[in-house]
């Protein structure tokens, strides 16, 4: 149950800034989903089926993939986006997350 | 509206068993999967192991041989059991709802400790 290697580990993004965040499969085809977690709190879903947004997600992210290669996409990063992102395959076990992939504010 | 909640001790003695429950509400556990999942402190996410809509279980297989989940519908609560725990099993735990993992609880910090 291998953990999906994502890039970058961390990165910094000042406000306005257009940020891309990949992980990379075992397979392509699959449903990627994508957590936001910030310190001290639960992870929320943040995008699920790839690309799909939850009701309440702004729409300046989006989700793609390409390949093994799935990206969470910030158009202008704001402020409030500063926080740790996770890519998890979908939907049978066993459901791996990515390492994780740490956003701050530049 | 849907919630989850973990509850369970706060300290736990190395080799010994931890129990936990995840108590839902707002949906129903014959027709929605729940996960149990960990994070050691400063550390991502790991997936622990399903307890399905139709009561079968699949679980990490780096960690299987110590782990069971169960459930009891009637009172809407999952069970997490796992035993001869080490210090390395400190972590929050969390359960959630689904494999999208829609909804997540607000986690329990167990600490593994003498």
């Amino acid at each position: 149950d291998n953990v999906l290697p994502q890039s970058p580990t961390t990165m910094a993004a000042s406000p306005g800034e257009k940020v891309t965040i990949t992980c990379h499969a075992s397979s392509s085809g699959i449903y990627m989903n994508w957590h936001q977690q910030k310190s001290g709190t639960s992870p929320k879903l943040w995008i699920y089926d790839t690309s799909k947004l939850p009701s309440g997600v702004p729409d300046r992210f989006s989700g793609s993939a390409s390949g093994t290669s799935y990206s969470l996409t910030i158009n202008t990063m704001e402020t409030e986006d500063a926080a740790t992102y996770y890519c998890q395959q979908c939907c049978s076990a066993p459901l791996t997350f990515g390492s994780g992939t740490k956003l701050e504010l530049k | 509206q849907v919630q989850l909640k973990e509850s369970g001790p706060g300290l736990v003695q190395p080799s010994q068993t931890l129990s936990l429950t995840c108590t839902v509400s707002g949906f129903s556990l014959t027709t929605n999967s729940v996960s149990w999942l960990r994070q050691p402190p400063g550390k991502g996410l790991e997936w622990m192991g399903v307890i399905w809509s139709n009561g079968g279980t699949d679980y990490n297989s780096a960690i299987k041989s110590r782990l069971s989940i169960s459930r009891d519908t009637s009172k809407s609560q999952v069970f997490l059991k796992m035993n001869s725990l080490q210090t390395e099993d400190t972590a929050m735990y969390f359960c959630a709802r689904r494999v999208l993992f829609d909804y997540w609880g607000q986690g329990v910090l167990v600490t593994v400790s003498s």
